[in-house]
């Protein structure tokens, strides 16, 4: 079975700063990865959509890379913002069935 | 942008009550699904449908039924609330199997 787990837990950082979330995956037989936010007692927006074909997708100031071969994928916040604040998921489509999550990310943009 | 609907935000019910919660998707997708999250659980897949009048249980059915009669409508049953189903109820819906997730705002059910 697909486990996804991501890395760190949590992250505190300072406004302006520049940082990338990880996710790693057991299985690379995947469909896509998909990014996604979470706000506190609010649903899932998604951010990225990387196909398996693909090794990157970018927009605004978020960047996703995926490599497919080593079961790894980064999110890459540029010039972080406080607004930026919530949870980031990463999931994993593998097998026609579900979306394999991982726990997630708590970042925090200190102004 | 595709919406996916979902007619509650709270909802608070009493133990053995028969629950729907109720999730419409815009932009005619085939897929739609159910799951739930808990804190230190994650995101757990209850039910999900491929098409109308079709469905398929996920990790956890148990205490739950869905229906999906119309293409942008897919319901979630609990047939009788009990305490250990208080949580947050997510509804996504994708396009077809490769596709990405679109997810609603959530309803925070709390049985009593």
């Amino acid at each position: 079975k697909q486990e996804v787990t991501q890395i760190p837990a949590a992250l505190s950082v300072p406004e302006g700063e520049n940082l990338v979330l990880n996710c790693s995956f057991t299985d690379s037989a995947i469909y896509n990865l998909q990014w996604f936010r979470q706000d506190p007692g609010k649903g899932l927006t998604s951010l990225l959509l990387i196909q398996s074909s693909q090794r990157e997708q970018t927009s605004g100031r978020l960047n996703a890379s995926l490599d497919k071969s080593s079961g790894r994928s980064t999110l890459y916040i540029a010039a972080s913002q406080p607004g930026d604040s919530a949870t980031y998921l990463c999931a994993v489509k593998s097998g026609a069935n579900n979306l394999f999550f991982g726990t997630g990310t708590r970042l925090t943009v200190i102004p | 942008d595709v919406k996916v609907t979902q007619s509650s935000r709270y909802l608070v019910k009493r133990t053995g009550e028969k629950v729907f919660l109720e999730c419409v998707q815009d932009m005619d997708h085939e897929n739609m699904f159910w799951y739930r999250q808990d804190p230190g659980l994650g995101l757990r897949l209850i039910y999900f449908s491929y098409d109308v009048k079709m469905k398929e249980k996920g990790d956890i059915p148990e205490g739950y039924s869905v229906s999906r009669e119309k293409k942008e409508r897919f319901s979630l049953i609990l047939e009788s609330a009990s305490t250990n189903q208080t949580s947050m109820y997510l509804c996504a819906s994708s396009f077809r199997t490769g596709y990405g997730y679109t997810f609603g705002s959530g309803t925070r059910l709390t049985v009593v």
